[in-house]
């Protein structure tokens, strides 16, 4: 079974700095899709980043990019220029590619953008 | 594009009732629909999967008793709590996913539900 960690509960930045959340997960398949969410105090689910994983190239989305090793199992999501508006929860979520095709979610971080 | 409108947003019930959560995708077909549990500062519990015209696959330890699903049609699925009771309370969410593409599932906005 598919599994996805997230070790570090809670996290700060300041204002402009860049921070990394880490995500590493575990699974025997070979082709799957990772993604990282945002969730803000109003509750709503946001896409953040989507890494296929037969990519070697790492996704980027703005301020947002990935640092996916596939070999290691780990998918971390890199915040630059951090803005008020990123405080929120962020999740990291595993898809097969096969079956149902559901998430498998990691605990999540709460990140705070400090001013 | 990719909206999924979940209503209602809140809602009170008393012990007992029931309650219909619904989820509707507003520009796509959605094949296949995902409900969620979520408690307070934890992560999203994956309760059933619903695909259109058959019934849903429940996840382990889920009452499909207590939690009808319906997906009638490509675009609305309804999330029932039957016989509702205070440890029912909670955040659900729906998502949804677009027929042949896999770009990520779009979420509803939830629903807080409180028993009373």
């Amino acid at each position: 079974a598919q599994t996805v960690t997230q070790s570090q509960p809670e996290m700060s930045v300041q204002e402009a700095e860049t921070v990394t959340l880490s995500c590493t997960y575990d699974t025997s398949e070979s082709n799957y899709y990772l993604f990282w969410y945002k969730q803000p105090p109003s509750r709503q689910m946001i896409l953040v980043i989507r890494q296929e994983a037969y990519k070697q190239q790492n996704a980027t989305e703005n301020r947002f990019s990935v640092n996916f090793q596939k070999a290691a199992k780990s998918f971390s999501l890199k915040i630059s220029d951090s803005q008020l508006g990123d405080t929120a929860m962020y999740f990291c979520a595993f898809q097969t590619t096969s079956g149902t095709y559901k998430y498998i979610f990691g605990t999540g971080t709460r990140l705070k953008v400090l001013a | 594009g990719a909206v999924v409108s979940q209503h209602p947003s809140r809602v009170i019930c008393k012990s007992g009732t029931s309650v219909k959560i619904e989820c509707r995708s507003l520009d796509f077909q959605a094949t296949t629909m995902f409900w969620y549990r979520q408690f307070p500062k934890q992560s999203l519990m994956l309760m059933a999967t619903s695909n259109e015209g058959s019934k849903a696959t429940y996840e382990q330890g889920v009452e499909k008793d207590k939690f009808l699903i319906n997906h009638a049609s490509l675009t609305l699925s309804t999330l029932t709590v039957t016989s509702a009771h205070p440890e029912d309370s909670s955040f659900y969410i729906c998502s949804a996913s677009r027929r042949g593409t896999n770009y990520g599932y779009t979420f509803g906005s939830g629903t807080r539900l409180t028993v009373v």
